[in-house]
């Protein structure tokens, strides 16, 4: 089985402030991890993904994640939250072994909802 | 190009009645996922289509949903009858076709459809 734990469902940071939005995961195959975020009235954007490749991973909008085998972690960083970064922000897991049968099913955490001070 | 649609955005029912939500994949994506989001929950997969078929339904909740891809281009959703648990957000992805060796592509999410059930 697969699964995916967000620690924080919300997380106030102040503007110009260091964004970390944690995401822990389980999974007995090498996972996939992906980030996507949610803009209000909007569907799910994808952020940023990790497929096997460079352990540290950069998105869009200065974000970036860094995949830790060894603590089963993909946490999300940004350097300096800015106004427009308030949504909430998904961490999801998938692995073509788990879902059997060809289907990249994905497993998401809850989202942590990130409000930006100004 | 234009990205995934769902159709319609909002929705209330009353309990018993049935509805149809449509998803209009990404042209040439011949993935077709669908998701929901619970109130306070995490979005869970309910299927996969490849082209027309069913790939993987084990996500589907009970047989009063019934999905439809016929001619391996939209989706159809449909829940009859509606229960007040099925209130939440379907969202529909589409992704391109898997390659050999089995690379991930990248899920494509549409806005979703609130589905509120009275």
């Amino acid at each position: 089985a697969q699964s995916v734990t967000q620690l924080g469902s919300h997380v106030s940071v102040s503007e110009g402030a260091l964004v970390l939005l944690r995401c822990n995961y389980s999974s007995s195959v090498p996972p996939y991890l992906f980030w996507y975020v949610q803009y209000p009235n909007q569907g799910l954007q994808l952020l940023l993904k990790y497929t096997s490749a460079a352990t540290l991973v950069k998105g869009i909008n200065g974000f970036e994640a860094e995949f830790k085998k060894s603590e089963t972690s993909f946490h999300l960083t940004k350097p300096s939250a800015h106004m427009s970064d308030a949504a909430e922000y998904f961490c999801a897991v998938s692995s073509l072994a788990y879902s059997g049968a060809g289907s990249y099913q994905l497993t998401f955490g809850k989202g942590t909802k990130l409000s930006v001070i100004p | 190009e234009a990205g995934v649609t769902q159709f319609p955005s909002h929705s209330v029912i009353e309990k018993g009645q049935t509805v149809t939500l449509r998803c209009d994949p990404i042209s040439g994506h011949d993935n077709l996922y669908w998701y929901r989001r619970v109130m306070g929950k995490e979005i869970k997969f309910l299927l996969h289509f490849v082209k027309e078929s069913k790939q993987d339904e084990s996500g589907m909740p009970n047989n009063r949903f019934l999905a439809e891809r016929t001619g391996g281009t939209y989706s159809t959703l449909k829940v009859q009858p509606a229960e007040l648990e099925d209130s939440g957000v379907y969202f529909c992805a589409s992704s391109q076709e898997m390659l050999a060796g089995g690379r991930i592509e990248t899920q494509y999410f549409g806005p979703g459809t609130r589905l509120l059930v009275l």
